[in-house]
């Protein structure tokens, strides 16, 4: 099975900053991965889907890119409201995975 | 609107059985790849498993293959997974979930807290 691998599992920022979360994958996945927001209390919403492909309704401050391997989600400008955990997910066979979460906040 | 709506929380004892439902609104069940995820309290998401009611395919993480098993109901178009054999380890937030490389859907349930105690 295809495991995910998240870092960091948390970080602080300041408004404005450009924010990195990387997510690697242990074995080749293409561009098949997808990026989530959890936000405490509710549903997670998908941010990006094959690596870099934004989710209709999303910040354009939201961007993902990285192929094979390793991944990247990057938030340009960073808000309050992108106080969250965000979330890696591979969808290139079954069994899926997640990788651990990175909680983001503000310093 | 599409939607995915699921059951109420649960309370059951170890060892019994939990059946949660997720019904599809605004568009028929087989139309999705409908996933099933879960949170245990302070924990990240645990992907379970996948429900593929057009081609009668199902998947499981091998860690629920013994004790999980999804159905597809197309007639009330809702789908269920039925737990086995609660532990209290398997406490957590169940949501159902359109596959997150579906190019056109991003759907959630709003959750089913499953709390499993004596």
């Amino acid at each position: 099975d295809i495991q995910m691998t998240q870092s960091p599992s948390s970080l602080s920022a300041s408004v404005g900053d450009r924010v990195t979360i990387i997510c690697r994958a242990s074995e080749g996945i293409g561009n098949d991965l997808a990026w989530f927001q959890q936000k405490p209390g509710r549903a997670p919403k998908r941010l990006i889907f094959v690596a870099s492909a934004l989710q209709s309704g999303v910040s354009s401050r939201f961007s993902g890119s990285g192929s094979g391997t390793e991944f990247t989600l990057t938030i340009s400008d960073l808000q309050p409201e992108d106080i969250a955990t965000y979330y890696c997910l591979h969808h290139s066979r079954y069994p899926r995975a997640f990788g651990q979460g990175t909680k983001v906040e503000i310093k | 609107q599409e939607q995915l709506i699921q059951s109420g929380p649960e309370l059951k004892m170890p060892g019994s059985t939990v059946k949660v439902s997720c019904q599809a609104s605004g568009k028929p069940l087989y139309k999705y790849s409908l996933t099933w995820v879960r949170q245990a309290p302070g924990r990240g998401l645990e992907w379970m498993g996948v429900i593929i009611s057009v081609f009668g395919t199902k998947e499981y993480a091998q860690k629920f293959q013994d004790r999980v098993t999804f159905i597809a109901d197309e007639s009330t178009n809702t789908a269920y997974m039925e737990i086995r054999g609660l532990k209290a380890d398997d406490t957590a937030i169940y949501y159902c979930s359109t596959d997150g490389g579906d190019a056109y859907n991003d759907l959630w349930g709003q959750g089913t807290l499953l709390t499993v105690s004596s």
